[in-house]
């Protein structure tokens, strides 16, 4: 079965950089893509980027785009999520998702959310 | 970028009743539209692909139409697991893939 495992939750201080990492298992790592949202507390879904794991492609929503790098490996079928600069407001939970084709690309497994919080 | 809205914000229902939620484009998306399921704690839930396919899994009482600006999903009838929030999104050519703001069901 398709499982997406992320790593646990995190305390940063402002200005520090955070990485997170989302283990992929049970399907094929490079026939999908990657999608990364993060939610801060009590508000909506924010889609940050994805990455193609086949191609390391990658597109990044334009306010994260100075800030966020997502890269894969391959050999562990693992994505990261990295993001710098780290401010109050990007304390957030944030998920990895893979992004299965069906006439379009959607998120249909999702990971179990990493935590991260900012603050000085 | 493509900005979502959806309505009502809240949807105050009964088990049994039937739920409708909408949501609207600011530009055609044709029928590249998702609807996710969020219950508290946990991650999101695929549940309608393609404005109108349900994914794996997904209730036969959950049913997504519509193409272009206008969507709509509706759950035939609820049941107590459904009180929730709901979210659209657009998955069209180009990122960014926005989300919606959010319906929540709640229990009337």
């Amino acid at each position: 079965q398709v499982q997406l495992v992320q790593s646990g939750a995190e305390v940063k201080k402002p200005g520090a950089s955070v990485k997170v990492s989302c283990k992929a298992s049970g399907y094929s790592f490079t026939n999908s893509l990657i999608s990364w949202v993060r939610q801060a507390p009590g508000q909506g879904l924010e889609w940050m980027g994805w990455i193609n794991p086949y191609s390391g492609n990658t597109n990044y929503e334009q306010k994260f785009q100075d800030r966020v790098t997502m890269t894969t490996d391959t050999s562990t079928s693992t994505s990261y999520m990295e993001l710098r600069s780290l401010r109050s407001d990007d304390t957030a939970m944030y998920y990895c998702a893979r992004d299965g084709y069906n006439n379009g690309w959607y998120s249909d497994y999702w990971g179990q959310g990493t935590l991260i919080t900012v603050s000085s | 970028e493509i900005v979502l809205t959806q309505s009502p914000a809240t949807l105050s229902l009964s088990p049994g009743e039937r739920a409708t939620l909408s949501c609207r484009t600011s530009q055609s998306v044709s029928s590249n539209l998702a609807w996710y399921q969020q219950k508290p704690g946990q991650a999101p839930r695929l549940l309608i692909y393609d404005a109108s396919s349900r994914a794996t899994g997904i209730p036969a009482r959950f049913s997504g139409s519509g193409s272009g600006t206008d969507f709509t999903l509706t759950i035939s009838s609820l049941e107590p697991e459904d009180f929730a929030v709901y979210y659209c999104q657009q998955r069209s050519n180009w990122p960014p893939f926005t989300f919606g703001p959010g319906t929540k069901v709640d229990i009337k």
